[in-house]
């Protein structure tokens, strides 16, 4: 079946850069883009951008581009968000997901990863 | 540009039913959505597609008491033989061109 898995739980100081992995299993990495959901605590869901793992290319959401890069590696069927110059508000639960348009596509989610932002 | 707007809180008795409203901003009543559930303290959870004649298909394992309905710009969850389980956050998201958003979620309590 198909599963994302995220990395650990991270807490960084107010300037650092984080990096949160998302490894697909179950369908073909390169056929579906991966979707970055970050979400603030007790706020809502808050779309960030996706990438097309087969070429690489990306879009951001206006709100963080500059700050944010998503990369994958199609070797080990892994997507990665990047965020840089960390604030305290960004601390936020950042899940990563197989979204796709596609009517018959059903959407799947990561189970998240908390990125704490704190001196 | 996309807006989804949603009521931030509804509430319906153990066993009743409910209805949630997603409204699409205008030039956008014809876009189809999604659906996900959010339970406390866990990630969100795929339940539905819906189009704007009002067909859904739901997830693997969601089961039939959603269902998905719709009216004009406007996008329907409905739940049936509401169970305490249901009581979560409810969220719609559709897609423009290169660009996702999402509703601002309604909190569902169930008495």
């Amino acid at each position: 079946q198909v599963q994302l898995v995220q990395s650990g739980a991270e807490v960084k100081k107010p300037g650092a850069s984080v990096k949160v992995s998302c490894k697909a299993a179950g369908y073909t990495f390169t056929n579906y883009y991966i979707h970055w959901v970050r979400q603030a605590p007790g706020q809502g869901l808050e779309w960030m951008g996706w990438i097309n793992p087969d070429s690489g290319g990306t879009n951001y959401a206006q709100k963080f581009q500059g700050r944010v890069t998503m990369t994958r590696d199609t070797s080990i069927s892994t997507a990665y968000l990047e965020m840089r110059g960390l604030r305290s508000d960004d601390t936020a639960v950042y899940f990563c997901a197989r979204f796709s348009s596609a009517w018959f596509d059903p959407n799947y989610w990561g189970q998240g990863t908390l990125v704490t932002v704190s001196s | 540009q996309l807006v989804l707007t949603q009521s931030p809180s509804a509430s319906a008795s153990l066993g009743a039913s409910v209805k949630l409203t997603c409204t699409l901003s205008s030039g956008h009543s014809s876009d189809a959505i999604a659906w996900h559930q959010q339970q406390p303290e866990k990630g969100p959870r795929y339940l539905m597609k819906i189009k704007s004649d009002g067909s859904h298909i739901r997830g693997d394992g969601i089961p039939g008491r959603f269902s998905g309905s719709s009216s004009g710009a406007e996008r329907y969850l409905s739940i049936s033989s509401l169970q305490s389980e249901d009581e979560a956050a409810y969220y719609c998201q559709s897609w423009d061109t290169d660009s996702w958003v999402f509703g601002g979620g309604t909190k569902l309590t169930v008495l």
